[in-house]
């Protein structure tokens, strides 16, 4: 988890608030990913990034949500407005071009009430 | 199938062997992996296997491969309380997406 920090850890709030999830790699990597896990669904990729530009975004479940990715070092993924059915565990992940694996941040815990 | 299957809920006690099985859906997936989730944290690499190999051994934990059912499994000797978790397959579909199973969740009881 280390090489990736994700804030905040928990959040709560309220049907119809936006939401904004973070994410820091430590250092600068090619590849930035965005997973949810529900109980239902499992772990889903929402989007990722290549070289800070988006390259699938098929996995994002509607408009209400976008991610950017203004620099190697950030991302946030935000949701507008929340629904109650958005609850889960959103993971940010990063790897290298030569590398096969991803390392995943600790995650973000959101509840929409 | 669409989906990478797991079994969902496994249950040993300490000392027994582990063994976690999964169905994976693409026969060119060229890496498998095992990722570990402990409560509250993210996912951990545990082990990955190269779409060549049938074993791979690594201290405790053996990773067998069936490529012509596609089907992966994980063996874990000795299991420690330690070891509960959730256990997730995973294959490497294209050049950058992973694409994960519903997850294991493996209890230990001692």
């Amino acid at each position: 988890d280390a090489g990736v920090i994700q804030s905040p850890r928990h959040e709560v709030t309220e049907m119809g608030q936006e939401v904004t999830l973070r994410c820091k790699p430590i250092s600068g990597h090619d590849y930035l990913f965005w997973y949810r896990q529900t109980m239902m669904r499992g772990l889903e990729l929402l989007i990722y990034f290549n070289n800070n530009v988006p390259i699938d975004d098929s996995g994002m479940p509607e408009d209400r949500f976008s991610a950017k990715m203004p620099n190697a070092s950030f991302s946030t993924l935000k949701i507008q407005p929340s629904e109650p059915r958005d609850s889960a565990v959103y993971f940010c992940a990063i790897k290298d071009s030569g590398a096969n694996v991803l390392t995943f941040g600790a995650g973000s815990r959101l509840t929409v009430l | 199938g669409e989906d990478v299957e797991q079994s969902l809920f496994l249950s040993v006690r300490e000392g027994d062997s582990s063994v976690i099985n999964c169905t994976y859906t693409d026969s060119s997936s060229t890496y498998l992996y095992w990722y570990k989730q402990e409560p509250g944290a993210g996912l951990q690499l545990l082990t990955y296997i190269f779409s060549n190999m049938d074993m791979k051994q690594d201290q405790r934990l053996t990773v067998l491969l069936n490529k012509k059912d596609k089907h992966l499994s994980l063996r874990i000797a000795d299991t420690q309380t330690g070891d509960s978790a959730i256990y997730f397959c995973a294959e490497k579909k294209g050049f950058q997406k992973l694409v994960f199973g519903t997850g294991t969740r493996l209890l230990v009881s001692p």
